[in-house]
């Protein structure tokens, strides 16, 4: 298994800051995700994050919003940049390591609440 | 990836066995059906993963219809601790990148 740290665990922003996200793993992983999980919803990919390449976005989400880095395999930020009241979510980093790639298993950090007012 | 469909809701009294449905009636042939849950405030867990056969572990069993359109992850004991909003997630192959969650099934196990 993999234990995921991620820091902030909550904080209170204001309109128009910005705000970088910790993703600390204690195993190197090859691939590291970012989602987004808005008040009472389900689960939204972000992007994924992997070390050595640009973070590949899905629909919906551009780099200059949320830039993400991946410096090394154990260690990802995400930015939620130019915030707004709608960016307000719990975000959560996500890993998957060779060892579970049999499996498919993902590991999930308990998140980061993002409250922007 | 096939499309889940799931009851928003269920109730299960607790040490009671919790069965919650899952219909994945586009799933293809090299398809997995993953079972994951979110408890309140926390990231979230793998629970079991299934291709064909019925699979059980130390935390739940998946029963998996012979024509694979839907299965039913079986909490055989359930406690106050498995109130969760549970995810059924089809997804290709081991391999693949994403995992699409859905609205899930809210299990509430009660008293």
């Amino acid at each position: 298994s993999a234990v995921i740290s991620q820091k902030p665990s909550r904080d209170i922003c204001q309109r128009g800051t910005s705000l970088t996200i910790q993703c600390q793993v204690d195993s190197q992983v090859t691939m590291m995700f970012w989602y987004r999980q808005q008040p009472g919803q389900s689960l939204t990919l972000i992007a994924t994050a992997n070390q050595g390449s640009e973070a590949t976005y899905e629909s919906g989400f551009v780099i200059d919003k949320f830039p993400i880095s991946r410096p090394n395999l154990t260690f990802s930020t995400l930015t939620v940049s130019n915030m707004s009241p709608e960016d307000s979510s719990i975000y959560l980093c996500s890993v998957r390591g060779d060892r579970e790639r049999r499996t498919g298993e993902l590991f999930f950090g308990e998140g980061s609440r993002l409250t922007v007012l | 990836d096939a499309k889940t469909t799931q009851p928003p809701s269920m109730d299960c009294a607790e040490g009671r066995a919790a069965n919650l449905p899952c219909n994945h009636s586009t799933i293809s042939g090299n398809e997995y059906v993953y079972w994951y849950r979110q408890i309140h405030s926390q990231g979230p867990q793998y629970i079991i993963h299934g291709l064909k056969n019925n699979e059980t572990n130390e935390m739940a069993s998946l029963i998996i219809t012979e024509d694979r359109k839907s299965s039913t992850l079986i909490l055989p004991h359930a406690t106050l601790r498995d109130t969760a909003v549970y995810y059924c997630i089809v997804r290709v192959d081991n391999y693949g990148q994403n995992f699409v969650f859905g609205p899930g099934t809210r299990l509430s196990v009660l008293p």
